[in-house]
């Protein structure tokens, strides 16, 4: 199972909007809508960030949000803020029923 | 406390065995499938190798197939990796990661394992 492909960085200012994509195939994405994203911190544990493409868990800022068109899906941070500097990796379940993780993107505040 | 607490890294020769382990507690472990995920050095997050919430059925990325064994004691509220034939290439943090409804909603802080001569 190869990686879910992620562009490596996406840079933006404080208060502006980001999105970036998460591209699959229809073994993964296209077919299953058990998406998640995580962010992770130098140094820290993966933290979830969205699940089942565009749901937030509880204590997450609603400043996140997800969607999913095709095999493609995608991380909104809006009203970007400097503790968003992170890196962000998105998962998928597949038809092994095993799990992919995206290549991940480094999230950089201006 | 809701946490995963991993142990168990550390230095290991090529061709080496190790066996690293995450102790659960703040929540009913057995009713949890578990898994590990690892990251390389400066690298992404890889899926590793799940477990259901009995034991009785697991998975293993092609990477570590018939090198690697995950099993659990949900008497001990633990879960385990056993790592055999360890490479340079198996270098890693490794996570355990709690799945609830496809998703990992609580994660380890990782224990890093070191595969050199």
């Amino acid at each position: 199972q190869s990686a879910l492909t992620q562009p490596a960085s996406v840079s933006g200012s404080p208060g502006q909007s980001i999105t970036f994509s998460c591209t699959g195939t229809s073994s993964d994405i296209g077919t299953y809508n058990y998406v998640s994203w995580y962010q992770q911190r130098p140094g820290k544990a993966p933290k979830l960030m969205i699940y089942d493409v565009s749901n937030r868990p509880s204590g997450v800022s609603n400043r996140f949000s997800g969607s999913k068109s095709g095999n493609t899906a995608s991380l909104t941070i809006s009203g970007l803020q400097a503790e968003d500097e992170a890196d962000y990796y998105c998962t998928s379940y597949t038809s092994t029923t095993s799990y992919v993780f995206g290549t991940g993107t480094r999230v950089t505040v201006l | 406390e809701v946490q995963l607490v991993e142990s168990g890294g550390g230095l290991v020769q090529p061709g080496g065995s190790l066996r690293v382990s995450c102790a659960a507690s703040g929540f009913t472990f057995r009713n949890y499938w578990m898994h590990w995920v690892r990251q390389a050095p400066g690298k992404g997050l890889v899926w590793v190798s799940r477990i259901s919430s009995d034991g009785s059925r697991t998975l293993y990325a092609d990477s570590v197939k018939g090198r690697f064994t995950i099993s659990r004691d949900n008497a001990k509220d633990t879960l385990y990796l056993q790592m055999n034939s360890l490479r340079a290439e198996d270098t890693a943090v490794y996570y355990c990661a709690r799945e609830t409804a496809a998703r990992f909603d609580l994660w380890g802080q990782g224990t890093l394992v070191t595969v050199s001569s």
